[in-house]
């Protein structure tokens, strides 16, 4: 299978607060795992990212942590604030073809 | 480093005409390149994977006639929407791989809202 589900779909969390988005694959094979975010009419914008090698990577208040067995990965954004909200991305890069197949989106909101 | 631009941002276009968009590698060879499309509040959709020198590999569902890719030059590739339809209305998102850099890295593009009337 090629899908990549992403839940939730939107996200409403008040600033300070934790935001957390979480991704599942189907491709074993799959070896990489961008994180984007997208703002309205622009392009994404890789925010971090993590290989099948490593269980966590974190970058000041982004995290994301990867569970191969269970096929699944999650984005943690802490201390949220109003120009974190926008639409954010999961992908993952088959290894065969070097292609991104992303998930559905998820709409995050942080109200001040 | 690795900026990709595409021109023109923005087109509109009547019902039945041709569309070419442009996606640059500016500081950055790229001997592959993935084209997508976004409808609105939707995610990207892969359309087709354009490799300098070869043929296009289009996605399952996506017609080759239909959307013409050109990859000409280590740093071009266009896409071109033939027979525009207002189904065809969308946000076109290019990527550019760096050749020779790692195999999972892609720099998108501005993107180009296509509205056709």
């Amino acid at each position: 299978g090629e899908n990549v589900e992403q839940h939730p779909s939107t996200l409403s969390v008040q600033e300070g607060d934790s935001a957390v988005i979480k991704c599942t694959y189907s491709d074993s094979a799959s070896n990489y795992f961008p994180w984007y975010k997208q703002e309205l009419g622009k392009r994404p914008q890789l925010i971090i990212d993590i290989r099948s090698n490593v269980g966590e990577k974190k970058d000041q208040r982004i995290a994301v942590t990867l569970n191969k067995t269970a096929k699944h990965f999650s984005l943690h954004i802490t201390e949220t604030q109003p120009e974190d909200s926008a639409v954010y991305f999961c992908a993952e890069n088959r290894a065969a073809g070097n292609k991104l197949t992303f998930g559905g989106g998820t709409r995050v909101l942080v109200k001040p | 480093g690795a900026v990709v631009s595409q021109h023109p941002s923005r087109v509109i276009c009547k019902s039945g005409t041709s569309v070419k968009i442009e996606c640059r590698s500016l500081d950055f060879q790229a001997t592959t390149m993935f084209w997508y499309r976004q409808f609105p509040k939707k995610s990207l959709m892969l359309m087709a994977t354009s490799n300098e020198g070869s043929k296009a590999t289009y996605e399952q569902g996506v017609e080759k006639d239909k959307f013409l890719i050109n990859h000409a030059s280590l740093t071009l590739s266009t896409l071109t929407v033939t027979s525009a339809h207002p189904e065809d209305s969308s946000f076109y998102i290019c990527s550019a791989s760096p050749t020779g850099g790692l195999t999972y890295e892609q720099y998108f593009g501005p993107g180009t809202r296509l509205t056709v009337t």
